[in-house]
This record gives C-alpha cells, sequence and structure tokens, in this order.
C-alpha cells in the first residue's frame, strides 16, 4: 500500500505564480524525500527532511513537515515553465530501509 | 559519468515470452532497485539490492525475478509475460546499502508493453 498520498492530484498555474503540493502519510518516518520526474524522465532527487526538521530551503523550494499530522509541503516559488513536471514524496517506515512513493502531483505552469 | 543506464529503452513482447532488463549504474553504488510505474498508481518497489550478493522483495515482486551480476549491474527478468507486467520500468541506485536518508539516482526507464 502507498504510504505517502500527495494533494492535488493536478495542479495548473501561470508563470510567475507558487505552487503548494501536499504529501501525507500514515505511519511515523525518520525522512522525507521529494522528487520530480518531468514526462517519459526518470526521477530526480529534490530535497530530504528529517523528521527532526520543520522546514528546509533548497533555491526556489521549500519543504515543511508536520510529523504531529503526518503531512508535509513543498511549495515552488516563483514558478517556471520548466518547472512543469510530476512531484513525488517517498517516504520511509521506520526501520526500513526503502523508500515507498506517493501516485504524484502533476504540475503544468503556463508561460 | 553516465550515471544510471538502462536497455533496452522500448521493447513490446507476445503473452508468455521472456525477456531481461538490464541496469547498470557507474557510481559505484552499493544499493540498486527495481521499480514500475503505471498511470495512476505512482511507483511501486519490485525488488531490490542492498549489496551485492543480495536481493530482497519489495511490494510487487510477483512474476519477476533479479540478478545482482555484481556491483554495477542489476538485472529485472520477466520469465512469461503478461498484459499486466505492461509498465514502465526504472532502475535506481543509492550509495549506501539502504537507508532511508539515501538519495536513489534514476534511469531513464523501459517502456515494456505485454500484448
Amino acid at each position: 500500500s502507498q504510504q505517502g498520498e500527495e494533494d492535488p492530484q493536478a495542479l495548473s498555474i501561470q508563470e510567475g505564480e507558487n505552487a503548494t503540493m501536499n504529501c501525507s502519510y500514515k505511519t511515523s518516518i525518520n525522512n522525507l524525500q521529494w522528487y520530480r520526474q518531468n514526462s517519459g524522465r526518470g526521477l530526480v532527487h529534490l530535497i530530504l527532511i528529517r523528521s527532526n526538521e520543520r522546514e528546509k530551503h533548497s533555491g526556489r523550494l521549500r519543504v515543511t513537515l508536520d510529523t504531529s499530522k503526518k503531512s508535509s509541503s513543498l511549495l515552488i516559488t516563483a514558478s517556471r515553465a520548466a518547472d512543469t513536471a510530476s512531484y513525488f514524496c517517498a517516504t520511509d517506515a521506520r526501520g526500513y530501509s526503502t523508500l515507498t512513493f506517493g501516485k504524484g502531483t502533476m504540475l503544468l505552469v503556463s508561460p | 559519468n553516465a550515471g544510471v543506464t538502462q536497455t533496452p529503452k522500448f521493447q513490446v513482447l507476445k503473452t508468455g515470452q521472456s525477456m531481461t532488463l538490464q541496469c547498470a549504474q557507474d557510481m559505484n553504488h552499493n544499493s540498486m532497485y527495481w521499480y514500475r510505474q503505471d498511470p495512476g498508481m505512482g511507483l511501486r518497489l519490485i525488488y531490490y539490492s542492498a549489496s551485492e550478493g543480495t536481493t530482497d522483495k519489495g511490494e510487487v515482486p510477483n512474476g519477476y525475478n533479479v540478478s545482482r551480476l555484481n556491483k554495477r549491474e542489476f538485472s529485472l527478468r520477466l520469465e512469461s509475460a503478461a498484459p499486466s507486467q505492461t509498465s514502465v520500468y526504472f532502475c535506481a541506485s543509492s550509495l549506501n546499502s539502504g537507508g532511508s536518508t539515501d538519495t536513489q539516482y534514476f534511469g531513464p526507464g523501459t517502456r515494456l508493453t505485454v500484448l
């Protein structure tokens, strides 16, 4: 079963706007990762946030983690057409060494 | 560095045929993974190998076998393909022998259709 579930399933915005995607998970985690997938390509790692961190930044990306609500959000500021992709959260369950990916959010950024 | 490479990129099989998907990485990573991606299902782990000489089942291992040939190569075999195995297959690798802080590096994928 899927550990992480992204919301919304699809998001359409204009260039320059901010995009926010959410991920909810079911069991306690050590870390949560976000990946991006451009159409027809493999996934690319964006950012990792540990369970004892609440917020992390990387360039135009901001990730938050609320372990009490078992949720995370990915914010992309000042979106560009090149940000058009699917975004996945990936979680681990304590004691396991593999990642479980959610179903993803498809982001479309229009010029 | 090529990173993670996969062959073939596309394949069409008839039901009952067999084939092997090849994956290689040149990053000296210890762990390697095979996923399948279906529309609306996200990525699901088929098998993984935390180190050379070891393999473990993932979420959806039925109908597949794997071989960790050496540290660089991890192959996925379909012994008798079924239409339900039509999917995009991704290989990935990570530096350490598993562990939740590992970043996974993905190959470009193999698009498999089983008729």
